[in-house]
């Protein structure tokens, strides 16, 4: 079964700090996709990230990069030089091979992160 | 603009009457999905559609309805609500075609349920 875990409930830092939010998966496929969502106070869900099961290559988008690692079923999220407009609830998820019938997104828990000025 | 939009983006009831959320994309998606967010648990998929008239139950379907007799609507129904389904509720869509089963999400209905 799918499953994914964000252990950090919440995570509160002063601006300017790095901070890293954690996600670790589990699936029996060999081919899936994982998701970085943000869902800032206003309550709608900003899309972050994509990336599937055979790509393992870093990613970095200005401020944020992210880090995959197939051999620890991890996908952690990093922010560099954190900011206030970065305060949100930020969710991992995982999605099976469309292909073969997967019709959801498996979604951690969520982290509550706070930037304080 | 392509989007999924929901209505109505809140609603306060009362226990037993009858609701529906709308939800309507405009980017020809085949698949529909709803969803609600409660804390600690993050998003459960409630039901999905692959198509027009093909629905099917999600992981926490018990008390909801859904319909899809067009493509570009994809309706939720608490036909007797419960305080227990006061929660955030997302629409989301995709198309067959993208193999990521990457889901566009719509802003989300917040429903409390008296």
């Amino acid at each position: 079964a799918q499953k994914v875990t964000q252990a950090q409930t919440e995570i509160s830092v002063v601006e300017k700090e790095d901070v890293t939010l954690d996600c670790v998966y589990e699936t029996r496929d060999t081919t899936y996709y994982l998701f970085w969502y943000k869902q800032p106070p206003s309550g709608e869900l900003v899309f972050l990230i994509r990336r599937n099961s055979f790509d393992e290559q870093n990613e970095i988008s200005g401020r944020y990069s992210w880090n995959f690692q197939k051999s620890t079923s991890s996908f952690n999220f990093t922010i560099t030089a954190s900011q206030v407009v970065d305060s949100a609830v930020y969710f991992c998820a995982l999605s099976e091979d469309p292909v073969q019938g997967a019709q959801k997104l498996v979604f951690g828990q969520g982290t509550r992160l706070t930037i304080n000025p | 603009e392509a989007q999924v939009t929901q209505n109505p983006r809140y609603l306060i009831t009362v226990t037993g009457k009858k609701l529906t959320v709308t939800c309507s994309q405009n980017m020809n998606h085949e698949y529909m999905s709803w969803y609600r967010q409660d804390p600690g648990l993050g998003l459960r998929q409630i039901y999905y559609s692959m198509n027009v008239e093909v629905t099917d139950k999600g992981d926490v379907p018990e008390g909801y309805k859904v319909s899809r007799k067009e493509k570009r609507n994809f309706p939720l129904i608490l036909e007797s609500p419960s305080p227990n389904q006061t929660s955030l509720y997302f629409c989301a869509s995709r198309t067959r075609r993208d193999t990521y089963n990457e889901q566009f999400f719509g802003p989300g209905t917040r429903l409390t349920v008296l």
